[in-house]
C-alpha cells in the first residue's frame, strides 16, 4: 500500500544509546519531516527536507541528526538518547506546495 | 508564545449535534491544515485551505485569511468522529496548534 512506512513502532533505550528512526515513502514526495508529539504541546518540527541532499533544521533540531540520500528514504537519529527526548515521534511526507500531508504511523520512544 | 491556537481544547458532545472547532493563528500563512488524530495515535489528513471554504462529507472547514481563524465544522456528529483535530499552518515553518479532544457519546 503507497503511503509513508515508519519503523519502529516502539522502542526503550538507554540514556547514551544512539538508535536510527527509519521512515520510508512511495509516492515521490519531494518534502519529508520529523515530528515529536509531546503531551499539552502539540506536534513539532524537527527536521525537513525539500528533496535529497537538502535538510533543514526546524524548531526542536538538537539531539537529532537527518540525511536524505534517496527521495524515498529520510531516517531519523539519535545520537546520544537522553530522557527528555521521550515522545512519539511522527515522519510525514507532502508534493510540492505541501498539497495535503502523509503521515506514518508513529513510533513511541522511551529513553530510561 | 503559540503561533496557532484552537478552542476548546476539550468537547463533548451527544451523537447527532452540530460541532465547531475554532483556530487562530498569528503568522504569515500559505495554508492551513486540519489533521485528525484516532485514539490509536495514526493521524490523517482531512483539508488543506488557503481561501473559502471546502467539504467532505460530514466535516466542513472555512477559512478567513483577513481574521486570521478558521473553522472546522462536523454535522451530524457521530461516535466514530471522536479523536482528537489538529489544526496546523504553513509558512516558513509548520506549525500545529495542541489540538481539540472530541468525545462524541451515543
Amino acid at each position: 500500500n503507497a503511503g509513508v512506512t515508519q519503523t519502529p513502532k516502539f522502542q526503550v533505550l538507554k540514556t547514551g544509546q544512539s538508535m536510527t528512526l527509519q521512515c520510508a515513502q512511495d509516492m515521490n514526495h519531494e518534502y519529508m519531516s520529523w515530528y515529536r508529539q509531546d503531551p499539552g504541546m502539540g506536534l513539532r518540527l524537527i527536521h525537513y527536507s525539500v528533496g535529497a541532499g537538502i535538510t533543514d533544521q526546524g524548531e526542536v533540531p538538537n539531539g537529532y541528526n537527518v540525511s536524505r540520500s534517496t527521495t524515498e528514504d529520510f531516517p531519523l537519529r539519535l545520537l546520544s538518547a537522553a530522557p527528555s527526548q521521550t515522545s512519539v515521534y511522527f515522519c510525514a511526507s507532502s508534493p510540492p506546495g505541501h498539497y495535503g500531508y502523509t503521515f506514518g504511523s508513529g513510533t513511541r520512544l522511551t529513553v530510561v | 508564545k503559540n503561533e496557532v491556537e484552537q478552542s476548546p481544547q476539550n468537547l463533548t458532545a451527544q451523537e447527532g449535534e452540530f460541532i465547531t472547532i475554532n483556530c487562530s493563528y498569528s503568522v504569515g500563512i500559505s495554508a492551513l491544515h486540519w489533521l485528525q488524530q484516532h485514539p490509536g495515535g495514526g493521524i490523517v489528513s482531512l483539508f488543506m485551505l488557503s481561501s473559502g471554504k471546502k467539504k467532505h462529507g460530514r466535516l466542513i472547514a472555512t477559512i478567513n485569511i483577513q481574521e486570521k481563524h478558521s473553522s472546522l465544522h462536523i454535522t451530524a456528529s457521530h461516535p466514530r468522529d471522536s479523536a482528537v483535530y489538529i489544526c496546523a499552518v504553513t509558512g516558513n515553518q509548520f506549525y500545529f496548534g495542541t489540538g481539540t479532544s472530541l468525545t462524541v457519546i451515543p
